[in-house]
């Protein structure tokens, strides 16, 4: 069955420090997302990406967040100079088509910033 | 944001138990309604959706809307050890491009 992967699985870092994760999409998606969970919270929603451009993006999302598809398999979020209540999981979603219906799931990046 | 509620528990049943699992939500722009399941330090594997209001049937599992009272249930009968996880309530509008999520809640089968 195709899956979302996600690498790493675990990522420590130093506040300050610039980190990427990185997320393979189904390989015949076209609509690709990022979403991120602080212990004990929501699920919540931070950038979506069709066509090679960023087609929303949540007050989260600010200029430290940057999202990339570098190579056409590759689907990339980066902090430039992260904080600690980036400490969170990140999931990486993808959808083949327009609905939000059956979007796939990743098994999530934990970020620990410290 | 509280534009999705759903009561965290922890929700503890004995094996064989009928689960309700709840969520109100305040947006009637809401059209799509999804429930996830989540395994501790996985990320979210989709169970159901649906996107009108009434029953929708998948094996053990039943997803009720009620639009007018802005309420969704998902139901799980003959509940297992193996149904213990984090359940998610998420959704979405017409033409969106996000989910709203629930806060989660966690339920545990006992054997």
């Amino acid at each position: 069955e195709p899956e979302v992967t996600q690498t790493p699985s675990h990522q420590v870092t130093q506040m300050g420090q610039e980190v990427i994760l990185r997320c393979v999409p189904i390989s015949n998606h076209l609509y690709f997302y990022w979403y991120r969970q602080i212990l004990g919270q929501k699920v919540e929603f931070l950038v979506s990406f069709y066509n090679n451009e960023i087609s929303e993006k949540s007050e989260i999302f600010d200029d430290q967040f940057s999202v990339e598809r570098p190579d056409g398999s590759n689907f990339t979020l980066k902090i430039r100079s992260t904080k600690l209540e980036d400490s969170a999981m990140y999931f990486c979603a993808s959808i083949r088509t327009g609905g939000l219906t059956e979007a796939f799931f990743g098994q999530g990046t934990r970020l620990t910033v410290v | 944001q509280k534009e999705v509620e759903q009561d965290p528990g922890p929700l503890s049943v004995p094996e064989g138990a009928i689960v309700s699992l709840n969520c109100t939500y305040s947006n009637s722009a809401f059209q799509y309604f999804m429930w996830y399941r989540q395994y501790s330090r996985k990320g979210p594997e989709l169970l159901m959706y649906t996107y009108s209001s009434g029953n929708k049937e998948d094996g053990r599992f039943t997803a009720q809307v009620d639009k007018s009272s802005k309420y969704i249930s998902l139901f799980i009968r003959d509940s297992q050890p193996s149904d213990s996880a984090t359940y998610l309530c998420a959704m979405s509008v017409i033409g969106g491009n996000q989910f709203y999520f629930g806060t989660g809640t966690s339920l545990t089968v006992i054997p």
